[in-house]
C-alpha cells in the first residue's frame, strides 16, 4: 500500500515552460486535493475533486489546471509557467470528503526562474 | 485573511519538557484537525477532533468549541518531537468542506 504518490519530487523550469504534476493514491479514496506551501504561509488548496469526474477551484487556482483522470489519480497542470509558482506542492487525498482525516503525498518542490 | 491562527510560530524546548501549541479559529467548525510535518517535508494527520480531548501516546488534543480554541500538548518530549505542527479548520461551501490550514508551529526539541 503505496498510499498517496507524487511526481517528480523536484523540477526547474523555466518562465512560460509547462509541466503537470502527477500524483496517484491507492486507498480507494473519493476526494483528492492539490495545496500548495509557501514559506510563512499556511497550505493553500489550490484545486479539490469530491469524486471522479469533478473538480472545483480551491483558494489559489489562477494559472493551473486540474485532471481527475480516474478515482486513482489527479494532475496539475501548470500551462505557462511563472516565478510566482514557485513553491512546494502537496497532493492529497480524504476518504469521505467532508473533510475527513487527509492523506499527503510527499510533495514536489519546483522552482521556476 | 487566515480564519486559523497558532501561537507560537517558533517554540524551542529542552528534551523532557512539557510543550503546548494554541490553535485558534474563527469560523464555526464540525472538527479540527492537527498535522505534524517532519523536517523533511512529509506531512501526518495526528487528530481529528471535535469535542474533549484526545490522546495518541504523549500527543494529546484538546478543544473548546464554545471557546474557538485547541491545544496540542507533548508530554516528556524528545528531539524526535521537532517538527512543524499545523492545525486545520474545515470552511464549508459549496458541496463540500475544505481545510483552512494555520501557518504552524516549528517545533524544535534540544537533547
Amino acid at each position: 500500500n503505496a498510499g498517496v504518490t507524487q511526481t517528480p519530487k523536484f523540477q526547474v523550469l523555466k518562465t512560460g515552460q509547462s509541466m503537470t504534476l502527477q500524483c496517484a493514491q491507492d486507498m480507494n479514496h473519493n476526494s483528492m486535493y492539490w495545496y500548495r506551501q509557501d514559506p510563512g504561509m499556511g497550505l493553500r488548496l489550490i484545486y479539490y475533486s469530491a469524486s471522479e469526474g469533478t473538480t472545483d477551484k480551491g483558494e489559489v487556482p489562477n494559472g493551473y489546471n486540474v485532471s481527475r483522470l480516474n478515482k486513482r489519480e489527479f494532475s496539475l497542470r501548470l500551462e505557462s509557467a511563472a516565478p510566482s509558482q514557485t513553491s512546494v506542492y502537496f497532493c492529497a487525498s480524504d476518504p469521505r470528503g467532508t473533510p475527513g482525516e487527509q492523506y499527503f503525498g510527499p510533495g514536489t518542490r519546483l522552482t521556476v526562474t | 485573511k487566515n480564519e486559523v491562527e497558532q501561537s507560537p510560530q517558533n517554540l524551542t524546548a529542552q528534551e523532557g519538557e512539557f510543550i503546548t501549541i494554541n490553535c485558534s479559529y474563527s469560523v464555526g467548525i464540525s472538527a479540527l484537525h492537527w498535522l505534524q510535518q517532519h523536517p523533511g517535508g512529509g506531512i501526518v494527520s495526528l487528530f481529528m477532533l471535535s469535542s474533549g480531548k484526545k490522546k495518541h501516546g504523549r500527543l494529546i488534543a484538546t478543544i473548546n468549541i464554545q471557546e474557538k480554541h485547541s491545544s496540542l500538548h507533548i508530554t516528556a518530549s524528545h528531539p524526535r518531537d521537532s517538527a512543524v505542527y499545523i492545525c486545520a479548520a474545515p470552511v464549508y461551501g459549496g458541496s463540500q468542506g475544505n481545510l483552512i490550514f494555520g501557518k504552524g508551529t516549528k517545533l524544535s526539541v534540544k537533547p
